[in-house]
């Protein structure tokens, strides 16, 4: 079972339009979460970084929450753009004791409309 | 941001064939490297970690005499997929660390092998 679980699975919105994914995980030892966007067919682009003590972080239209006591984020798009079209994974990381571990969401596809 | 590279963007190869992608990054010194695979609507596989000047450390079930790993130098990883088969078709995307686990990592453009 993964430890990173994202809902929606894919999600239609119009240009303009504000959206909510979210992201649950059981990862521990918790070091941080992130977010990235991976438009089709390139790299994942980091949007934000939280650690066991930030709650809101926000990159433009993008705000990100994070609830380590329910182990649960959000990523808020404000005001989506035709550019917005991507899919958006959550990533969180665990420290252990000389190593650290990457669990990978499956991800989210965001398609915005005119 | 960090910028990391990777070349070839996309390659097509005769089965049987190795292939050789690099991943470069630019603008600071890595500690570590990553090498992924992701499948059409899939999420990100991490296929081995690799740190500069020794062994690649290899996720289970990824054969280490086929995805041959060399991290040469603080700037420069390469992953060679040896006798490709079509099932090796997929996208491979590399990503580079400055402090491992915290400051987080920085990812390639990904190069879309294709295997025929």
């Amino acid at each position: 079972k993964n430890q990173v679980e994202q809902s929606p699975q894919s999600l239609i919105i119009l240009e303009g339009k504000n959206c909510t994914l979210q992201c649950n995980y059981t990862v521990s030892p918790f070091s941080n979460l992130r977010w990235y966007k991976q438009d089709t067919g390139r790299g994942p682009v980091s949007l934000t970084i939280m650690t066991f003590s930030e709650n809101t972080k926000s990159n433009g239209r993008y705000t990100a929450t994070l609830d380590a006591d329910t182990k649960q984020s959000s990523l808020h798009i404000t005001a989506s753009q035709l550019s917005d079209s991507a899919s958006y994974i959550c990533v969180v990381s665990a420290y252990g004791s000389n190593d650290y571990k990457l669990s990978f969401g499956a991800g989210t596809t965001v398609t915005v409309r005119a | 941001g960090a910028v990391v590279s990777q070349h070839p963007s996309r390659v097509i190869c005769k089965s049987g064939t190795s292939v050789k992608i690099e991943c470069r990054s630019l603008d600071f010194q890595a500690t570590t490297m990553f090498w992924y695979r992701q499948f059409p609507k899939q999420s990100l596989m991490l296929m081995a970690t690799s740190n500069e000047g020794s062994k690649a450390t290899y996720e289970q079930g990824v054969e280490k005499d086929k995805f041959l790993i060399n991290h040469a130098s603080l700037t420069l990883s390469t992953l060679t997929v040896t006798s490709a088969h079509p099932e090796d078709s997929s996208f491979y995307i590399c990503s580079a660390s400055l402090l491992r686990g915290a400051a987080g990592e920085f990812f390639g453009p990904g190069t879309r092998l294709t295997v025929l």
